[in-house]
């Protein structure tokens, strides 16, 4: 059971450049969301989507795009790095019924110098 | 204004020495509030969901209480292995999680 599966585990970037951050569930949740986990700040939601083609933003979702073509994927886009952006980053699904708990990935660990 | 705070931030107990967790909250329109573990570098695991004031869960050593205004997770007789660090989250209306920002438990043998 793989659950929630992200790559890579880690990445060192240079301001400026861009990259993708992935995500893939094999639990068939229609939701899938990504966090972002800094010290002192807790989980912080980045954008969020109910299903595929339907996306949303949430609390902090400035310099992140993101789309869903499939059910399964829900990649994390990085158009220009900035040294802000270094944190740990979560993915997390659900099914959308309420007593349904997000499960998360094992973090991508980014670092913008 | 939706909040979260747990406290308290870091907790060290002897094994065999039972506490409790906080997590207070303000939210409107609360769709259950959700306890996670979360070992260093792994993602949050999740333990409980609790629905209305009153509910209480248990699992193992720990024991989740909910009430109109804060949850408390009861640690009992810890052990080494409960060191990690303890998140709670609420549900809003929609799919919207907000998390505190954890109590990091450790437990001296």
């Amino acid at each position: 059971n793989a659950g929630v599966t992200q790559t890579p585990k880690f990445q060192v970037l240079k301001t400026g450049q861009s990259m993708t951050l992935q995500c893939a569930q094999d639990m068939n949740h229609e939701y899938m969301s990504w966090y972002r986990q800094d010290p002192g700040m807790g989980l912080r939601l980045i954008h969020y989507s109910v299903g595929a083609g339907i996306t949303d933003q949430g609390e902090v979702p400035n310099g992140y795009n993101v789309s869903r073509s499939t059910t399964e994927d829900f990649p994390l886009r990085l158009l220009s790095a900035a040294p802000s952006q270094t944190s740990v980053y979560f993915c997390a699904s659900s099914y959308v019924r309420l007593d349904s708990p997000l499960h998360f990935g094992n973090g991508t660990r980014l670092t913008v110098t | 204004e939706d909040q979260v705070t747990q406290s308290p931030e870091a907790l060290r107990l002897q094994e065999g020495e039972s506490s409790s967790l906080n997590c207070s909250y303000t939210v409107s329109g609360l769709r259950g509030l959700f306890w996670y573990r979360q070992d260093p570098g792994k993602g949050p695991e999740f333990l409980f969901t609790l629905y209305s004031a009153g509910e209480e869960k248990e699992k193992e050593r720990l024991k989740a209480t909910l009430t109109k205004k804060e949850s408390f997770l009861h640690i009992t007789a810890p052990k080494p292995e409960d060191s990690a660090t303890y998140l709670c989250a609420v549900r809003r209306g929609g799919n919207q999680f907000y998390f505190g920002t954890g109590t990091s438990l450790t437990v001296i043998p």
